[in-house]
């Protein structure tokens, strides 16, 4: 079956300093991904969608020049915090659409833990 | 703005019980409606949509459009569904997913 993976699965890092989280399918080209964030006990949260080759569209309130989305392949989307504040200690799940006409399935992946000290 | 309602948090039942958990929606046009799953510690995952409307691991969902809801339902719990479950809509077919907030589902034995 598709799958999709993240990394890294968690990470802790400094006030003020960037972190990169990687986002693959493993087994099939996505031209489409997505970006969730998740608190504790909540939903998912769209933050933005990825396009292979195109800027990403984000979701009302969403800082795009803080999260950095790229998606320069059918298999790989990269989401950057610039600058993490506290407050962006969060649970981060991508999603990936298979790039197959009619299929709109969207895979998880497993998520990557982002503690901001 | 389209919206996904899941109304109940935590839903606790015994094992052998029937099992509804509710999903609403607002929207005007025919969405696509799925029922995803989370068990503990793993990545969520589809369980089932409503333009399949097959059964998956006894689970069953049917879309009303008049009450416009999707509620999942099982007649018997089994431990194993103890799962974070989220009901989630889809206008079109590449647009992404609403989800619900959530409704935590614990089965005691």
């Amino acid at each position: 079956g598709a799958v999709v993976s993240q990394h890294p699965s968690w990470v802790i890092c400094k006030s003020g300093t960037s972190v990169k989280i990687e986002c693959r399918s493993l087994d099939f080209q996505a031209t489409t991904m997505f970006w969730y964030r998740q608190f504790p006990k909540q939903s998912l949260m769209l933050m933005a969608t990825s396009n292979e080759g195109s800027k990403a569209t984000y979701e009302q309130g969403v800082e795009k020049d803080k999260f950095l989305i790229n998606h320069a392949s059918l298999t790989l989307s990269t989401l950057t915090v610039t600058s993490a504040h506290p407050e962006d200690s969060s649970f981060y799940i991508c999603s990936a659409r298979e790039s197959r006409l009619f299929s709109y399935e969207q895979y998880f992946g497993p998520g990557t833990r982002l503690t901001v000290t | 703005a389209q919206r996904v309602t899941q109304p109940e948090k935590l839903l606790s039942v015994f094992k052998g019980a029937p099992v509804e958990l509710k999903c609403n929606y607002s929207y005007s046009g025919s969405p696509e409606l799925f029922w995803y799953v989370q068990y503990s510690r793993q990545r969520l995952q589809l369980l089932l949509r409503h333009i399949s409307r097959e059964s998956i691991k006894g689970f069953t969902a049917d879309l009303n459009k008049g009450e416009t809801s999707f509620h999942l339902k099982k007649p018997f719990a089994q431990e194993e569904d103890s799962a974070m479950y989220y009901c989630a809509l889809q206008l079109s077919g590449n647009t992404p997913l609403v989800f619900g907030k959530g409704t935590r589902l614990s089965v005691i034995a």
